[in-house]
């Protein structure tokens, strides 16, 4: 059974650019949740697809945003890009939504440098 | 205030040695989940649970929902056991997901 699939896994942007990521759940999962990774702040919820909608979300600015196809793949966008921005984007698919009980699988991690 | 304390942030233990890492929440959650993180980022779910104890070979969960607390165990600890363990809490209201800030365990040969 394949994993989740993240890409790219390494990119490099300067600022005020864009960026799209993309997370290709395990097969049969209907929730996608992506998260944010950095030194100073950790692990930090960024939002969560289920059923190609948006359930909730985290405490981000409107530059972060996603959506999920029918197929459950997901895509996160984030677009003026400040150095901030600069992370590991973690994606994690669920059988049920990340509130329930459902187990969570992540992907290895897209890392994103802002120049 | 954080929704998720852990303790101790960083850990270092003799191959060997029982090890135990807390974790305590302050709001209402539907489940807690141990993860484990290796140098180079990738994320692996040790434990989901919502209640009691659960046991995977040398790692043992536990959690009392009236004291609002988890502990994760690892049994005659080995130096592959190296790695960060994170706790996360989900909860129903709100749809929010909540992390802790990682105990970072070194395990010498």
């Amino acid at each position: 059974k394949a994993g989740v699939t993240q890409t790219p896994r390494y990119l490099i942007k300067t600022r005020g650019q864009q960026v799209t990521l993309s997370c290709s759940p395990i097969s049969g999962h209907r929730s996608v949740s992506w998260y944010q990774q950095t030194p100073g702040q950790g692990l930090q919820f960024l939002f969560e697809y289920f059923s190609e909608t948006q359930r909730n979300k985290g405490n981000f600015p409107g530059r972060f945003s996603g959506r999920q196809f029918s197929n459950s793949r997901s895509e996160m966008n984030v677009s003026t890009l400040e150095l901030g921005d600069s992370a590991l984007y973690l994606c994690a698919s669920s059988l049920s939504r990340v509130s329930s009980t459902g187990e969570l699988f992540f992907g290895e991690g897209s890392r994103l440098t802002v120049l | 205030k954080n929704e998720v304390e852990q303790s101790p942030q960083n850990l270092t233990a003799q191959e060997g040695e029982f090890i135990t890492i807390n974790c305590s929440y302050s709001v209402g959650i539907s489940a807690l989940h141990w993860l484990q993180q290796h140098p180079g980022g990738g994320i692996v779910s040790l434990f989901m649970l919502s209640s009691g104890k659960k046991k995977h070979g040398r790692l043992i969960a536990t959690i009392n929902i009236q004291e609002k607390h988890s502990s994760l165990h690892i049994t005659a600890s080995h130096p592959r056991d190296s790695a960060v363990y994170i706790c996360a809490v989900g909860r129903y209201t709100g749809n929010q997901f909540y992390f802790g800030t990682g105990t970072s365990l070194t395990v010498i040969p």
